[in-house]
């Protein structure tokens, strides 16, 4: 069965920490992606990456960062959290190509307080 | 990418078909139609998809206009599960690549 693995379902961080979320894929898939998704704005791109150490940013990449050290895991990072940070966190990952589907792991709840 | 713009909310009868429309005017010819729902609390899970051909699955068809500008997914025989936000989307090939999901249509299936 494929998998995306997201690593928390739930978290609960303090303003001004740094965040860790991490993604791992077992599909071999090339595209990796983060969204975050908040009531009413539907899933939102924060960043994706379309090979190991190659980023772009999506359209709300302001107070996030990324990396992507190895092919199956893709980390979003929070350099210093904020409470407008406070939302669902969703990955996803796709291979190379426009013909493909997306798989996405069942998400982080993040808290910022 | 080309955005999508989608009802906000659906209401269906539990065993009839669902018909949910998407337009993509701005959609290019190398750019994929993608539907996807997402129940509560779920990640995203993909339905169907296709280019300009109508689609069929288990889950649904997608029946896409000549002109690609807009879409329809239709559930046959929707049931109280089918209750979830569906997004349309397009998606190119572009070196990288990037899925642009908007608010989408949040289905109601009553019985």
């Amino acid at each position: 069965d494929v998998k995306v693995t997201q690593s928390s379902r739930y978290l609960v961080k303090r303003t001004g920490e740094k965040v860790f979320l991490e993604c791992v894929q077992d599909m071999d898939h090339e595209n990796m992606f983060w969204y975050r998704q908040d009531p009413g704005l539907g899933l939102r791109l924060i960043y994706f990456s379309y090979d190991v150490k190659m980023k772009e940013k999506g359209d709300i990449p302001e107070g996030y960062s990324v990396s992507r050290e190895k092919k199956e895991r893709f980390s979003l990072i929070l350099e210093s959290a904020s409470t407008n940070q406070t939302s669902m966190y969703l990955c996803a990952s796709t291979h190379q190509g426009a013909d493909t589907e997306a798989f996405f792991g069942q998400g982080t709840r993040l808290t910022v307080v | 990418d080309a955005k999508t713009t989608q009802p906000t909310s659906m209401d269906c009868a539990e065993g009839r078909a669902a018909n949910l429309p998407c337009n993509h005017s701005t959609i290019s010819g190398n750019e994929y139609v993608y539907w996807y729902r997402q129940i509560h609390s779920q990640g995203p899970q993909y339905i169907i998809h296709g280019l300009k051909n109508n689609e069929t699955n288990e889950m649904a068809s997608l029946i896409i206009t000549e002109d690609r500008k807009s879409s329809t997914l239709i559930l046959p025989h929707a049931t109280l599960r089918d209750t979830a936000v569906y997004y349309c989307i397009v998606r190119s090939y572009t070196g990288g690549f990037k899925t642009i999901f908007g608010a989408g249509t949040r289905l109601f299936v009553k019985a």
